[in-house]
Order: C-alpha cells, then sequence, then structure tokens
C-alpha cells in the first residue's frame, strides 16, 4: 500500500527564519507526482508546490523550495524568510500515475510562525 | 469568483437525518472529488468522478452516495448519518483524472457536525 509519513506533528520557527518539514513517501511506482498542501485556520486547502517524480531538478516556488530525494523516497519543503502568514497546518500529498487523481495525505505538520 | 464552491460550509445535524452538501465548480475541470477529513485532520478520498462517471469509490459506506449531474457539480448525499460521519468534507476538481499529475483545486470545505 502507498503511504506518506510526516514524522513532525508540530514545529516552529521564528519570523525570518528557514524551517525544514519532512515528508517520506513509500511506493513501487516509478511514476508518480508529490505536493505539499497548506491549511490555515481558515481550513483552505492551498498548493504549495509540486513535483513530477521523473524531473529530477527540484521545483521552487519563491520562498518555498522542496528536497526530492527519489531514491529515498523523501520530499521535504524549506520554507525560507519565514513570515507570519505561513502559520498553518502543512500536508504532504503522494498521487500516483494514472489512478484517477487519487491523493494520499500524510498526517500533516502544525507549523507556527513566532514574532 | 470562488473556483471550487460547496454549500453549506456549516451543518449541525441529528443522528439518523439525511443531508446533502453541494459543490460546484467553474474553472471547467473534467475531474471532481470529495475527501474528508477527520477530527484529527487526517484526510482521505471518498469519491472522484470525471465527466460524470465514477472513478474513484474509495470502500466507503454506502450511506453515502455522490451525484454528478454534469461535469461542473457533485454533490454528496448522506443518509443515516451516525456520529462519526462528523468531519470536514472537502470538494476538489482537477483538470484530468490524474495521468498528468494535475494540481487539484479544493473547496472551502463543509463542516458536518453530527449530534
Amino acid at each position: 500500500a502507498q503511504t506518506v509519513t510526516q514524522s513532525q506533528p508540530e514545529m516552529s520557527v521564528q519570523e525570518a527564519e528557514t524551517v525544514t518539514l519532512s515528508c517520506t513517501y513509500d511506493t513501487s511506482e516509478n511514476n508518480y507526482y508529490l505536493f505539499w498542501y497548506k491549511q490555515p485556520p481558515s481550513r483552505q486547502m492551498i498548493l504549495v508546490i509540486r513535483q513530477e517524480a521523473y524531473k529530477q531538478q527540484n521545483a521552487t516556488e519563491n520562498r518555498f523550495s522542496v528536497n526530492f530525494q527519489k531514491a529515498a523516497k523523501s520530499f521535504s519543503l524549506k520554507i525560507s524568510d519565514s513570515q507570519l502568514g505561513d502559520t498553518a497546518m502543512y500536508f504532504c500529498a503522494f498521487m500516483p500515475y494514472n489512478q484517477g487523481g487519487k491523493l494520499i495525505f500524510g498526517q500533516g505538520t502544525e507549523l507556527s510562525v513566532k514574532p | 469568483d470562488t473556483a471550487v464552491s460547496q454549500t453549506p460550509k456549516y451543518l449541525v445535524t441529528q443522528m439518523g437525518n439525511d443531508k446533502s452538501i453541494k459543490c460546484e465548480q467553474n474553472l471547467g475541470h473534467d475531474t471532481m472529488y470529495w475527501y474528508k477529513q477527520d477530527s484529527k485532520k487526517f484526510l482521505k478520498i471518498m469519491f472522484s468522478y470525471n465527466n460524470k462517471e465514477l472513478i474513484i469509490n474509495e470502500t466507503v459506506p454506502n450511506r453515502f452516495s455522490p451525484k454528478s449531474p454534469d461535469k461542473a457539480h457533485l454533490n454528496l448525499h448522506i443518509n443515516s448519518l451516525e456520529l462519526g460521519d462528523s468531519a470536514v468534507y472537502f470538494c476538489a476538481s482537477s483538470q484530468d483524472s490524474g495521468a498528468l499529475g494535475n494540481t487539484i483545486y479544493f473547496g472551502e470545505g463543509s463542516w458536518l457536525t453530527v449530534v
């Protein structure tokens, strides 16, 4: 079975500092996609960043970047220059190729950015 | 305009009742989904529809019946509500059914409380 594990239930970081959220996954497939979603207190699920497994280059979106290690099945999210608005629950998600768009989520990491 | 909108946002109802949650997307997407987020914030797919056709049914009790009158709408009807059905239900959509790993866009969630 495909699973996603986020081993850090809670993390905190000072404003303007950098924080890394961990994610590992288990699959026997070679083609798949990986995502990080953010869920602020408003409950809205917001896409932060996505990565195609066939691409070796790590995805970046402004202050957000990933460290994708396919062999290790690891997909960590780095947030640089943390802002108060980054306070949220962060979910790592795995999408198998050609399985109806099904997202398999990790348990989430609650991130608090402190002033 | 909200891309994926669902109503109602909050619903409190008694055990045994039947209720529906409606969802509409104006993104022109072909695939729509229902996800459930439980009290521990764990997210799991329930159903997906592609062009009104059921693609994924993730062993959800048959008290839950999705209906897709057209590809822009996916409603969720729940019969004989139980306490364990209390959760946040997210509607979502994507351009395809996952073959290309297109981003899944989520609605704001419908918070169902069964008392």
